[in-house]
């Protein structure tokens, strides 16, 4: 069974400081991880994309990704009240199918 | 450019019914990936297709069927609707199915089942 697990939250983070939201991931045959955002009652938004080991930076928004310890992590600086959110972490496995996790609801308190 | 785009925003059905949700790609889009999302869970994988054909199928019983045109957009159909099947059903767009194509989400559709 594949599976995509996340800290469920809610995670409580002060407006400007650094966000944290990670992932760990079970097929080692997987290829591309994504992050995507989700604000309550709407559809989920790409928000970034990763498919190398290292980090990778746009915006305030940093993905690390570990191959070797199939953990995926986004960082979010500079955290605003309009980032409260539920992050969703999906990984494309082997077979090229979406596996997703359950969500991390993010809070950023003012 | 347009995105993805799904109708009926909302729908409420009785158990047993059938019902079928809409999907249009954004434009140059191949493949529609169809996933069912229950409150306070992530997305479940329904379906994906690209030019036409059945390319991946998740862990939903035959009463889940769906279809993709020519112009590339796709129909979910759900026969014998149970209270369960109340959910919020998305439909994603993206060029290709392989790694290093990203998915784009529509709307989604409401499905109330009572």
């Amino acid at each position: 069974q594949k599976e995509v697990e996340q800290n469920s939250g809610p995670l409580s983070v002060p407006e400007g400081a650094i966000a944290s939201l990670n992932c760990t991931y079970s097929d080692r045959g997987s290829q591309s991880f994504f992050w995507y955002r989700q604000y309550s009652g709407k559809s989920p938004e790409l928000i970034m994309f990763i498919y190398s080991n290292g980090d990778k930076e746009d915006g305030r928004f940093t993905a690390q990704l570990n191959k070797a310890s199939q953990y995926v992590s986004l960082l979010i600086r500079d955290s605003q009240p309009s980032d409260s959110a539920t992050y969703l972490c999906a990984v494309m496995d082997s077979n090229y199918q979406l596996i997703w996790g359950a969500g991390t609801k993010l809070i950023i308190k003012p | 450019d347009a995105g993805v785009t799904q109708s009926p925003t909302h729908l409420i059905k009785t158990r047993g019914q059938q019902v079928t949700l809409r999907c249009s790609p954004i434009s140059g889009h191949k493949s529609v990936s169809w996933y069912q999302q229950v409150l306070g869970q992530g997305p479940q994988f329904i379906f994906q297709y690209y030019e036409k054909e059945e390319r991946g199928r998740g862990n939903f019983p035959d009463r889940f069927s769906a279809r993709q045109f020519p112009n590339y957009s796709s129909e979910l159909n759900v026969n014998a609707l149970l209270l369960g099947d109340s959910a919020l059903y998305l439909c994603a767009s993206s060029l290709g199915v392989r790694s290093g194509y990203e998915q784009y989400f529509g709307p989604g559709t409401r499905l109330t089942v009572t």
